[in-house]
């Protein structure tokens, strides 16, 4: 069973419109991660959030971690067509020693 | 550096085959993952090795051996292929817990 689940499982947005995205886990973390995966490509870590943060920027990206709902979210702003890819949530569960456990992702198209 | 490679890139097999999928990492880390990944689906987790000569299972490791004899190198083994075996398979390593890099993946198709 997957421990991160991501929603929604697909979202179409005009190039320069925000993408928001979020991820629920069923554990206790020591922290989460987003990957993105180009279409035939290996996933591209973007960013690594530790569970006593509760948020995150690099560039255009942010991210949220709500360790009391158990859930986390990723914000696409102006967003690009090179954007376009699926974006997977990762935990590292406490539990797990230093393995991680992938969500489902979430396909994101970006129009021109 | 290369980062992490994978050979093949691409791959059929009939029922029944072995084979091994090589993954090689010239960044020095310590922790290398397989992972396959199925159609619309996210990654599961099939065996790692936290250092040399040390492995352990993931998520769904039956049908599948791995070793680890140099830093570098983490080959991951198919017994005897099955149909559900059928997957992209995905390399990766780190140096600190968690932050992972990937190879460009192997595409099996076994019938």
């Amino acid at each position: 069973s997957q421990q991160g689940e991501e929603d929604p499982q697909a979202l179409s947005i005009q190039e320069g419109e925000n993408a928001t995205m979020n991820c629920s886990y069923k554990t206790s973390i020591n922290n989460l991660q987003w990957y993105r995966q180009n279409s035939g490509r290996g996933l591209v870590h973007l960013i690594l959030i530790r569970s006593n943060e509760r948020e995150k920027h690099s560039g255009r990206l942010r991210v949220t971690l709500d360790t009391s709902k158990k859930s986390s979210s990723l914000l696409i702003t102006a967003s690009r067509a090179a954007d376009t890819a699926s974006y997977f949530c990762a935990t590292g569960p406490k539990a797990a020693g230093n393995k991680l456990t992938f969500g489902g992702g979430t396909r994101v198209l970006v129009k021109p | 550096n290369a980062g992490v490679t994978q050979t093949p890139k691409f791959q059929v097999l009939k029922t029944g085959q072995s084979m091994t999928l090589q993954c090689a990492q010239d960044m020095n880390h310590e922790y290398m993952s397989w992972y396959r990944q199925d159609p619309g689906m996210g990654l599961r987790l099939i065996h790692y090795s936290v250092g040399a000569g040390i492995t352990d299972q993931g998520e769904v490791p039956n049908g599948y051996n791995v070793s680890r004899s140099t830093t570098e190198d983490f080959p991951l083994r198919l017994l005897s292929a099955a149909p559900s075996q059928t997957s992209v398979y995905f390399c990766a390593s780190s140096s600190t817990l968690y932050e992972q890099y990937f190879g460009p993946g192997t595409r099996l198709t076994v019938t």
